[in-house]
């Protein structure tokens, strides 16, 4: 079955950049995505990206994935105290629906 | 922007109550889901539906129950509650096909006393 795995915790200080990593099981994958969650509220979906891309940017976010290694990573450049947040990775079922992992909760330090 | 909603946002209730979480959305999307997740952060999928007149449940065992008569609407039900059932319980659509883009609801957090 479907297993995502992700670091629990990360501190960033405010401007540097993070980098939250993903792993996941299923090679036949052809979306990833990457879900924030503000306190709060629900998931918002932040990006994904195609299998059949090794990269994508947008704007101050960057995802690289290494489909050899499935391994999956979000970078934020710049970070700001707004991006402190919990963020999903997730990978697609058999059943066409999305496995969640455990989520990275990001603290931005002033 | 995503038009999912639902209701209430907060609910305390004493065991053995009856209740129905609800979630609308104005997409006109096909699927819909519900997550339970923990306070440790972790969802858990309960339930889908792939359209009207089909429920699904999903990985982990619930003992709530969900109805599908509306596209739009896909409430959740427990019939008795237990303090077992406190956790937030996240609503979600989705178009059926291409990158299966999930949209969620802000959430009900359910405290069973």
């Amino acid at each position: 079955g479907e297993d995502v795995e992700q670091s629990l915790f990360l501190s960033v200080r405010e401007g540097d950049s993070s980098v939250i990593n993903c792993t996941y099981t299923d090679s036949s994958s052809t979306y990833l995505y990457w879900y924030k969650q503000e306190p709060g509220a629900g998931l918002q979906l932040l990006t994904y990206i195609f299998s059949n891309m090794d990269m994508k940017q947008d704007q101050r976010l960057t995802v690289l994935l290494n489909k050899k290694d499935k391994h999956l990573s979000l970078r934020i450049a710049d970070t700001q105290t707004g991006d402190s947040a919990i963020y999903f990775c997730a990978e697609p079922t058999g059943a066409n629906n999305l496995f969640f992992g455990t989520g990275t909760r990001l603290t931005v330090i002033p | 922007e995503a038009d999912i909603y639902q209701t209430p946002r907060y609910l305390v209730i004493g065991t053995g109550k009856k209740i129905t979480l609800e979630c609308s959305q104005t997409m006109g999307h096909d699927k819909m889901y519900w997550y339970q997740q923990d306070p440790g952060m972790e969802l858990h999928l309960i339930h889908y539906s792939y359209g009207v007149n089909s429920t699904e449940k999903g990985d982990l065992s619930s003992e709530s129950t969900v109805s599908r008569i509306r596209t739009e609407h896909f409430p959740l039900t427990l019939e008795s509650a237990r303090p077992s059932h406190t956790s937030q319980y996240l609503c979600a659509s989705s178009e059926f096909g291409g990158e299966e883009t999930q949209y969620f609801g802000p959430g009900t957090r359910l405290l069973v006393l």
